[in-house]
């Protein structure tokens, strides 16, 4: 059974570092992309980016780049999303997901995980 | 504001049919397939349905998908109360290189 489980939930201060991760099971991890989507409270989704883990290639949505880092750990099966200083508008729900090479659809979503940022 | 245009809400009675719309252009939606996904607050978003039209294993054939030119269209029959959620449609976007959402549609079973 495919699966992405998440970090739970942060609350973290503006200004402070932070990195999620999705951890994924039951496939050929370097084999999929994994995406990362943001829903902000109230918003709709919004792809972040995505990696493929089998060459580490990433390609950010243009609103992201440079606010963000996607990585990935093939050893462990798991993908990272990072922050060197977060602000409130980071607050929101991440979600991982799942796509297959060459197609541009996601199969498989990670429970999310809440990231409060809040003096 | 997404390139993606979707009603912000749609509403029928049980049993009844609806129809969400999701209009592009040629850079997204007039070259790329389209996909569905039905999300429930609090829960993970569900494909329901990818290539424009395929349904994933385990989604009833009550859920269908089409697109015509720069517009895509989800269609759900004999709604139900747990099809309350929000829609969202996905595709590729050859301007920006990189995959996007629809601004999403709440449907309201009545």
């Amino acid at each position: 059974e495919v699966q992405l489980v998440q970090s739970g939930p942060e609350v973290k201060k503006p200004g402070e570092s932070l990195t999620i991760s999705c951890k994924a099971s039951g496939y050929s991890f370097s084999t999929y992309w994994i995406g990362w989507v943001r829903q902000m409270p109230g918003q709709g989704l919004e792809l972040m980016g995505i990696i493929y883990p089998g060459d580490s290639d990433i390609r950010y949505s243009p609103s992201f780049q440079g606010q963000v880092t996607i990585s990935a750990d093939q050893s462990i099966t798991s993908a990272y999303l990072q922050w060197t200083s977060l602000q409130a508008s980071d607050t929101a729900i991440y979600y991982c997901v799942r796509r297959r090479d060459g197609y541009n659809y996601f199969d498989h979503w990670g429970q999310g995980a809440l990231v409060t940022v809040s003096s | 504001q997404s390139m993606l245009t979707q009603p912000p809400s749609v509403s029928a009675a049980p049993g009844q049919k609806v129809t969400i719309s999701c209009s592009g252009n040629l850079s997204n939606i007039g070259r790329n397939y389209v996909s569905w996904y039905q999300h429930v607050p609090g829960t993970a978003p569900k494909l329901l349905i990818y290539d424009n039209n395929r349904r994933p294993s385990g989604i009833p054939d009550r859920f269908s998908g089409s697109k015509s030119g720069t517009s895509a269209t989800l269609g759900i029959t004999g709604l139900q109360t747990g099809d309350e959620a929000d829609y969202y449609c996905l595709t590729g976007d050859s301007s920006l290189s990189a995959a996007i959402f629809g601004g999403g549609t709440k449907l309201t079973v009545l």
